[in-house]
């Protein structure tokens, strides 16, 4: 096991709504990052987090924000859910902003109908 | 064109065999290679990192070619729990990795 926790582990929100998803990184890293999977596609970045800051942005519209907390533990929200953002939504953990090495929590299921 | 792209398969390997597969990635400045291993409906796990003088490890052979740019896999003697999706994953300076879709392998008794 990466250390990586996710939650919750899946979900299911109608378009238009909102959602607020969670990643608790492994003890000692100060940087998170979030990857969108479609089905039978390959992680996208969507950005990542090092000290409660953005630092680096893929190409996904505003209504994809994130946070870090002081504890290093991160929210990715989504509003104006479309039936697209239907994914399995990953973060990863690791030490300073451009490492080798990115370990993934377990991943968010989310199905919007 | 897509930054990195993979081949689909899938791969339908006898047990015991050899296979190997191919990625190519688009962006010359790229700086590190990967492979990852993602199994159904889990997450990514790193399963080597690729050098460009070449790797292996135990049973996995990973070669990178920056001249034609494209980095391979190869799996020696599968075993049934080789089956997954092999992910090529490439990072250019800068946080972000980049993935392909990710080549399909299954190897059958």
């Amino acid at each position: 096991e990466t250390g990586v926790t996710q939650s919750p582990t899946h979900l299911i929100k109608t378009r238009g709504q909102q959602v607020t998803l969670r990643c608790s990184s492994q003890s000692g890293h100060n940087t998170v990052s979030w990857y969108q999977q479609a089905l039978g596609q390959g992680p996208q970045f969507i950005f990542q987090y090092y000290r409660e800051e953005e630092n680096g942005r893929g190409n996904f519209p505003p209504r994809f924000s994130g946070l870090q907390f002081p504890n290093y533990s991160s929210e990715l929200n989504v509003n104006a859910l479309e039936l697209d953002d239907s994914a399995l939504y990953l973060c990863a953990s690791s030490l300073g902003t451009s490492p080798d090495t990115q370990y993934f929590g377990p991943g968010t299921r989310l199905t919007v109908l | 064109r897509k930054e990195v792209e993979q081949d689909p398969g899938p791969f339908n390997v006898p047990e015991g065999a050899t296979v190997a597969f191919n990625c190519t990635y688009s962006n010359s400045a790229s700086q590190s290679f990967f492979w990852y291993r993602q199994d159904c409906r889990k997450e990514p796990k790193l399963l080597m990192s690729v050098y460009s003088s070449g790797n292996e490890d135990g049973r996995f052979t990973a070669q990178l070619n920056r001249a034609s740019q494209y980095i391979s896999l190869l799996i020696r003697d599968s075993k049934l729990s080789d089956s997954a999706t092999y992910l090529c994953v490439v990072k250019a300076a800068g946080n972000k990795l980049t993935f392909g879709g990710g080549t399909r392998v299954l190897v059958k008794p």
